[in-house]
């Protein structure tokens, strides 16, 4: 069975570093590109970026280049998302999500890591 | 940037046929998806590459997509479809993934 488990909750203050991160298993972790995906309280779905993890090729939503960096870790079959400085606009649900083969979508989510900011 | 527009609700009776659509330039030559997401619960894959559901997704759930329009149709509505719907197609001159807005499906 697939699984993608993703790192607790966390309380941050504005200007503060974060990494969360979203261990796979079940699966061949270097075959399937891994997504995150941002939704702020109450709003839609908003794609953020995606990684391959056997060579960490990366793609960035222009929303999204600068602010956060993506990286992987083959041996610990584990991607992360990091912030350098957070801002109260980064409160939000963050899902990561294996992305499947010849465009069968996002058919497997982690179970959401709620990141708060505020001072 | 590529942008999938879907209308912001739906409401439909139990036992009917909800639609709800997704529009995007020349969306037709691309493959669509469709995404179930209840409150306090992940998105969960109800429809890729158009038409075909997962395995454990039921019938009543089924997808198309011709010129610019994608649509999910459920059939014979229940109440625990009630749910936000989202499509999610892919541009494909970035290789970048495109959701839209998102639907709340109402089923009163």
């Amino acid at each position: 069975e697939v699984q993608l488990v993703q790192s607790g909750a966390e309380v941050k203050k504005p200007g503060e570093s974060l990494r969360i991160s979203c261990k796979g298993s079940g699966y061949i972790f270097t075959n399937y590109w891994i997504n995150w995906v941002r939704q702020m309280p109450g709003k839609g779905l908003e794609w953020m970026v995606r990684i391959d993890p056997s060579d960490s090729y990366t793609n960035y939503s222009p929303s999204f280049q600068g602010h956060v960096t993506i990286s992987a870790d083959k041996s610990l079959a584990t991607a992360y998302l990091q912030w350098s400085s957070l801002t109260a606009s980064d409160t939000a649900m963050y899902y990561c999500a294996r992305e499947g083969p010849d465009s069968r979508g996002l058919p497997d989510w982690g179970q959401g890591t709620l990141v708060t900011v505020s001072s | 940037s590529y942008e999938l527009t879907q209308p912001p609700s739906v409401s439909v009776s139990p036992g009917q046929t909800a639609s709800i659509t997704c529009s995007g330039s020349k969306l037709g030559d691309k493959y669509v998806c469709w995404y179930q997401q209840k409150p306090g619960q992940s998105p969960v894959l109800v429809i890729f590459q158009d038409t075909k559901r997962p395995s454990g997704i039921p019938e009543r759930f089924s997808g198309s997509n011709s010129g610019n329009t994608a649509t999910l149709t459920i059939s014979g509505t229940q109440a625990m479809d009630e749910a936000d719907y989202y499509c999610q197609a892919w541009d494909s001159s970035t290789s970048h993934v495109v959701f839209g807005g998102g639907t709340k499906l109402t089923v009163l």
